[in-house]
């Protein structure tokens, strides 16, 4: 059992290049979110998705879309990279059980992005 | 509309106790709390769902004051393996993923 798997782990970036952050999970969970992660700052949620072709902005979407076509994948792309979105990017899968109410959310291991 | 914690960092030797606060300007309908070491990805701890309702993960704990929109986590007798980072996540009703996160808490504890 993978759990949340992200792709890359590593990536450089210049100013201006578009890339997709790739996610996927093999929980079968509904819900799917993005965080980023900058000192100082803790975990800021980007976007996430409540199923398949769901999808709502967090608390910092400008400059990333997403999409939900699967349970399984939900990518993240940066249209316009830009040295700002440096950061460690993570993807976060968790499921709604209404008989224990809101359940943990399982984290991938993280993209660490810099953007030069 | 992320939650605060306190303190920022707190370092403990071994043994010693630890309380980690985190508040909400915003209404709290559950609160998550997780740690994350160094380089690793966050792992859950626990999740507080009613007021003033208190739960335990080994010698860690923690209570909810929803009147107070308030959590607190407590760490007894720390051990070294306790070292990282804590964040309390607040959550909006309609669903567990879109969690607010503080902005995290360095426990550091020496032998």
């Amino acid at each position: 059992n993978a759990g949340v798997t992200q792709t890359p782990k590593f990536q450089v970036l210049k100013t201006g290049q578009s890339m997709t952050l790739q996610c996927a999970q093999d929980m079968n969970h509904e819900y799917m979110s993005w965080y980023r992660q900058d000192p100082g700052m803790g975990l800021r949620l980007i976007h996430y998705s409540v199923g398949a072709g769901i999808t709502d902005q967090g608390e910092v979407p400008n400059g990333y879309n997403v999409s939900r076509s699967t349970t399984e994948d939900f990518p993240l792309r940066l249209l316009s990279a830009a040295p700002s979105q440096t950061s460690v990017y993570f993807c976060a899968s968790s499921y709604y059980n209404p008989g224990q109410g809101s359940p943990e959310a399982f984290f991938g291991q993280g993209t660490r992005l810099t953007v030069v | 509309q992320q939650p605060v914690q306190s303190p920022q960092a707190v370092i403990l030797r071994e043994g010693e106790d630890a309380v980690i606060n985190c508040s909400s300007s915003k209404a709290l309908y559950s609160v998550h709390w997780y740690r994350q070491k160094h380089g690793e990805a966050p792992v859950f701890l626990m999740i507080l769902l009613k007021g003033g309702e208190q739960k335990g993960h080994d010698k860690i704990s923690a209570s909810f004051n929803e009147k107070k929109q308030q959590s607190s986590l407590y760490l007894t007798a720390s051990q070294l393996s306790y070292s990282g980072t804590y964040f309390c996540g607040r959550q909006q009703q309609t669903g567990a993923n879109n969690l607010f996160f503080g902005t995290g808490t360095r426990l550091t504890v020496i032998p």
